[in-house]
């Protein structure tokens, strides 16, 4: 049964535009939530994070939005970038870090147009 | 430079032949964990350790063992790989949290191993 569930496998945006990545879960025992970027041939790099004692983290041009009672969250980039083409993986915990069980989404590409 | 390393990074085995993929950071790291990635699930946890002789299960254990006898080194093993072992094997490694403007635990990914079981 899969907790955490990334349902668009794939988003094409312009460069410039905003590109929104989505994730929704099951668990509402969930308290701390992660985006990793993955380039192939590479190990997924951390992005952002957001505890769920908040609803909205901003780095720069990422910010990740929680919406507690949907059980769903997303992520926004503004502008989005060729540099941003890689995929997105959304992940979860129970415990408030991100050294412990962790689990993933499937996963979204996201191809960014010149 | 700070890293997490895998060896080796391409395997090519066959059903039943007991296999070990390393995985070794040198950022003195208490956390470390096995991922696993599949087309369509995603990245799925094996096993982590919060600390030296520390394991526990994550979601997908079924057929791995780890060992934690040093904080730098977290090997996966495969008494006995199976085809639906084939996949692309992440090893990662986390700072303690610590408080403040931004936060530390963030995990550190190695490159990827990917293993074939014919």
């Amino acid at each position: 049964d899969q907790q955490v569930k990334q349902n668009s496998p794939s988003l094409s945006v312009q460069e410039g535009r905003i590109s929104i990545l989505n994730c929704d879960y099951t668990n509402s025992m969930f308290d701390y939530f992660l985006w990793y970027k993955k380039y192939p041939a590479e190990g997924p790099t951390f992005l952002i994070s957001i505890s769920s004692i908040k609803d909205k983290n901003e780095d720069g041009r990422f910010t990740v939005f929680l919406n507690k009672s949907a059980k769903h969250l997303s992520l926004h980039i503004v502008p989005s970038q060729p540099g941003d083409s890689a995929v997105y993986f959304c992940a979860a915990s129970v415990d408030g870090t991100s050294y412990g069980k962790l689990t993933f989404g499937q996963g979204t590409i996201l191809t960014v147009h010149p | 430079e700070a890293q997490v390393t895998q060896n080796p990074r391409y395997l090519i085995t066959v059903t039943g032949k007991k296999l070990t993929v390393t995985c070794s950071q040198n950022m003195n790291h208490e956390y470390m964990s096995w991922y696993r990635q599949d087309p369509g699930l995603g990245l799925r946890q094996i096993y982590y350790s919060m600390n030296v002789e520390v394991t526990d299960k994550g979601d997908v254990p079924e057929g791995y063992k780890v060992s934690r006898k040093e904080k730098r080194n977290f090997p996966l093993i495969l008494e006995s790989p199976s085809p639906n072992q084939t996949s692309l094997y992440f090893c990662a490694s986390t700072p303690s949290f610590v408080a403040g403007p931004r936060r530390t635990d963030t995990q550190y990914f190695g490159p990827g191993t990917r293993l074939t079981v014919l």
